[in-house]
């Protein structure tokens, strides 16, 4: 079975610096999707970014992107310029590439807050 | 174009009591499951469907039913609650079984066993 690990329970940071949320996961896949999901005290859950495993470049959307090592397992996301509306909770999550259901492994999640 | 849509949005339930989390989706999606998410946790699948008349246990099934009657709709029965159910239910859906689809959540319904 798959499983997700973010060893930052809470992280602070100035607005405008930048902070790198951790996750590292466990699989025997070799095909396979990395997501970041954020939820802000809305419960809402909004992806922010995803990364295919099979593809070797960082993904990137504007101020997020990704430091993903595939052989060390790991799928970091990075914050650049931090914004007051990036305080959030933040999930890493996993799904296998192949077979039916898209089924969704989450990390136990970081808050993350943004000060002014 | 509403989205996911999850109903109710709060409840307070006792215990031995049954009741039904709505999900309706208005994007013509095969794929629709249900999660829910615990303090100090990330979510965790409970059922899911590949399709009207398709539903398959996720990793935490026991004390919930389900069944996709409709492409729209894909309903989550609490059989007898109990507490250990306290939880926020989040419902998704996608456009299909291929893993490179976006998987869009609902708003979340609070549920609270008493």
């Amino acid at each position: 079975a798959q499983t997700v690990t973010q060893s930052q329970p809470e992280m602070s940071v100035q607005e405008a610096e930048t902070v790198t949320l951790s996750c590292t996961y466990d699989t025997s896949e070799n095909n396979y999707y990395l997501f970041w999901y954020k939820q802000p005290p809305s419960r809402q859950m909004i992806l922010v970014i995803r990364q295919e495993a099979y593809k070797q470049q960082n993904a990137t959307e504007n101020r997020f992107s990704v430091n993903f090592q595939k052989a060390a397992k790991s799928f970091s996301l990075k914050i650049s310029d931090s914004q007051l509306g990036d305080t959030a909770m933040y999930f890493c999550a996993f799904m296998k590439h192949r077979g039916g259901a898209q089924k969704l492994v989450f990390g136990q999640g970081t808050r993350l807050t943004i000060n002014p | 174009n509403a989205g996911v849509t999850q109903t109710p949005k709060f409840q307070v339930l006792k215990t031995g009591q049954s009741m039904t989390l709505q999900c309706a989706q208005d994007m013509n999606h095969e794929y629709m499951s249900w999660y829910r998410q615990d303090p100090g946790m990330g979510l965790r699948l409970i059922h899911y469907s590949v399709g009207a008349g398709i539903t398959d246990q996720g990793e935490v099934p026991n004390g919930y039913n389900v069944s996709r009657s409709t492409t729209e709709d894909f309903p989550l029965r609490l059989l007898s609650a109990a507490p250990s159910q306290t939880s926020v239910y989040f419902c998704a859906s996608s456009l299909g079984v291929y893993s490179g689809n976006t998987i869009y959540f609902g708003e979340g319904s609070w549920l609270t066993v008493v």
